[in-house]
């Protein structure tokens, strides 16, 4: 069964340092996400991705943060310059929209960075 | 989005089937109901969807009510690996849109 992949599973890295968290989206699928989970919050939506262009962001993907489709297979996620509230869970999601209107999102394992 | 509205938690016996509920009574004519889980902090996993009619799939069952302001999720025979947070979630099925996650229903399947 086709998955979308994250790497690196955890990372860790030191406040002010830049962050790329990358994921492989589904082949045939279309649009991306990225969403975040802080430790025993919500999930939260950070941003969408579909023809090459952010389709919508949330609050919280402030200007530290960037999004890129750089080689046709995969989508990164940069964090310019890591602050502590950034530690949390990053989930990269990919989905179609097929003519049955099927338009379930399928998320990687996540990627848990922990900033020090 | 239409809000929905789960009971925080629920235990279910092993074998047996799990129902879980969610309200969504102000969703609209064009809104889908999705049902998603997350097992121990992996990424969610999709289960099931639909508009108004009954659905069931592999996993699943999903009833909605006639008037669409509620839905339950039937999970026939649970089994230990079902122990998750469940999320109702209503949205209009466009391409792109985003999900809002709220805090789900965490189901325990008791042994």
């Amino acid at each position: 069964e086709p998955e979308v992949t994250q790497t690196p599973s955890h990372q860790v890295t030191q406040m002010g340092q830049e962050v790329i968290l990358r994921c492989v989206p589904i082949s045939n699928h279309l649009y991306f996400y990225w969403y975040r989970q802080i430790l025993g919050q919500k999930v939260e939506f950070l941003v969408s991705f579909y023809n090459n262009e952010i389709s919508e962001k949330s609050e919280i993907f402030d200007d530290q943060f960037s999004v890129e489709r750089p080689d046709g297979s995969n989508f990164t996620l940069k964090i310019r310059s890591t602050k502590l509230e950034d530690s949390a869970m990053y989930f990269c999601a990919s989905s179609e929209w097929d003519r049955l209107m099927n338009t379930e999102a399928f998320f990687g394992q996540g990627t848990r960075l922990t900033v020090v | 989005d239409a809000k929905t509205t789960q009971p925080p938690s629920m235990d279910c016996a092993e074998g047996r089937a799990a129902n879980l509920p969610c309200n969504h009574s102000t969703i609209s004519g064009n809104e889908y109901v999705y049902w998603y889980r997350q097992i121990h902090s992996q990424g969610p996993q999709y289960i099931i969807h639909g508009l108004k009619n009954n659905e069931t799939n592999e996993m699943a069952s999903l009833i909605i009510t006639e008037d669409r302001k509620s839905s339950t999720l039937i999970l026939p025979h649970a089994t230990l690996r079902d122990t998750a947070v469940y999320y109702c979630i209503v949205i209009h099925n466009f391409g792109n849109e985003k999900l809002t996650f709220g805090t789900g229903t965490r189901l325990t399947i008791i042994p």
